[in-house]
């Protein structure tokens, strides 16, 4: 998991709240990037984040969101809006001048 | 649009065999591709990677192949073994943008 930790690793939610996901990376990558995976499934693009202070919506950004006060630092909101949150979160980062991305170990998210 | 995707979703092989995982491209403009190996509840981890200018790449028991010909990727994984067993993700990055797009997914089970 190289330097990236997620936590919580398994997170329960009721319904109707809002919950914080942490991604945390010691790497000194600029970029930072939040994943959504659904069983069997590939990996979907909530949101990224090129440098501190800004971040761009990925293909599924609705019902989430995220700040990059710190640049090691890329917590992910899912909100009460997100119809149908559970699944499994992954976080990840990079360099500027590198294109692959590494990933942290994931939070599984369940809606009870 | 872009989009990656498997021509397999499930590979059985015997320990010992060399696998071959296949993946198609849709998007001319990628420069840039690289395998992950996903394990159960895991993030993805990375396996090897290859840019657009080149068309074989080796690593220790692993080799991409890239024919932009046909848009065509694929990983071969000599000797397989039970450690092996996963998800094999492939991914593009198309040229200028800070993200990558990612197939569905490719299941390789090797049999003792």
């Amino acid at each position: 998991d190289g330097g990236i930790t997620q936590s919580p690793k398994y997170l329960f939610r009721k319904e109707g709240q809002n919950v914080t996901l942490s991604c945390e990376q010691n790497l000194n990558h600029d970029a930072m990037y939040w994943y959504r995976q659904d069983p069997g499934q590939g990996l979907r693009l909530i949101y990224y984040s090129q440098i501190v202070n800004d971040f761009q919506k990925g293909d599924i950004a609705e019902g989430y969101s995220v700040s990059r006060e710190k640049k090691e630092s890329f917590p992910l909101t899912v909100t009460s809006a997100q119809k149908n949150p559970t699944a499994f979160y992954l976080c990840a980062s990079k360099t500027v001048d590198r294109d692959g991305q590494f990933f942290g170990p994931g939070t599984r998210l369940t809606v009870l | 649009g872009e989009s990656v995707g498997l021509h397999l979703p499930t590979l059985s092989v015997q320990e010992g065999d060399n696998s071959i995982i296949n993946c198609a491209y849709s998007n001319s403009a990628s420069d840039y591709f690289i395998w992950y190996k996903q394990e159960s509840g895991k993030g993805p981890q990375f396996i090897i990677d290859i840019r657009s200018n080149m068309d074989k790449r080796q690593g220790q028991r692993v080799t991409v192949l890239l024919n932009k010909t046909v848009k065509h990727l694929s990983l071969q994984i000599a000797a397989t073994q039970p450690g092996d067993s996963a998800v094999y993700f492939c991914a593009e990055n198309l040229t200028g943008f800070q993200k990558l797009v990612f197939g569905t997914g490719t299941r390789l089970l090797v049999s003792p």
